[in-house]
């Protein structure tokens, strides 16, 4: 089985632009979150995202937003970017996104915002 | 989700095993212990995780106390190619798939 894919997989931006990053899921997965990784805050949960429904949402600004297709597809959305968007992020699916289950974690999209 | 306090580094031998423990003192009777690890700059990788039992899997096992107050993964035979951040989270059975990260553990294994 194919693991969940990220692109691109780097990406560099100036200041006042918007981004957006895909995330594919494993097949079957309906389960899709979000996180940001920095080496000031470390991994931090954005959202999730189930049936096409966020389910869940990080203490994040309203600048980051997301969206997930009816083929479980997800993508996020920052806005207005600024410098400290700079960060790894990251996306993870799971089945149902139940408690028991194992979330598996992608490579990663790296934004450079300059 | 209960809060997990880890010791930030530890280093370990090649071929020994390394215990990594994690405290998780406010842990309730439906939250999960996960253990990840992140290799530099990947995607964090899934090693196991358990509820009230011990588990072990082909990577690892992890060893919880029986008032569930703290665990411990072990890395039977420690390579090279296990450096890295290990993070222990505690996670509610509730529908939701949000996980919280700590600081980790910073292992690196040395020949």
């Amino acid at each position: 089985k194919a693991g969940v894919t990220q692109t691109p997989r780097y990406l560099i931006k100036t200041r006042g632009q918007q981004v957006t990053l895909s995330c594919s899921p494993i097949s079957g997965h309906r389960s899709v979150s979000w996180y940001q990784q920095t080496p000031g805050q470390g991994l931090q949960f954005l959202f999730e995202y189930f049936s096409e429904t966020q389910r869940n949402k990080g203490n994040f600004p309203g600048r980051f937003s997301g969206r997930q297709f009816s083929n479980s597809r997800s993508e996020m959305n920052v806005s207005t970017l600024e410098l400290g968007d700079s960060a790894l992020y990251l996306c993870a699916s799971s089945l149902e996104g139940q408690g028991g289950e194992t979330q598996y974690f992608g490579p990663g999209t790296r934004l450079l915002v300059l | 989700d209960a809060k997990t306090t880890q010791p930030p580094s530890m280093d370990c031998a090649e071929g020994r095993a390394a215990n990594l423990p994690c405290n998780h003192s406010t842990i309730s009777g439906n939250e999960y212990v996960y253990w990840y690890r992140q290799i530099h700059s990947q995607g964090p990788q899934y090693i196991i995780h358990g509820l009230k039992n011990n588990e072990t899997n082909e990577m690892a096992s992890l060893i919880i106390t029986e008032d569930r107050k703290s665990s411990t993964l072990i890395l039977p035979h420690a390579t090279l190619r296990d450096t890295a951040v290990y993070y222990c989270i505690v996670r509610a059975k509730a529908a939701g798939n949000k996980l919280t990260f700590g600081g980790g553990t910073r292992v690196l294994v040395k020949p």
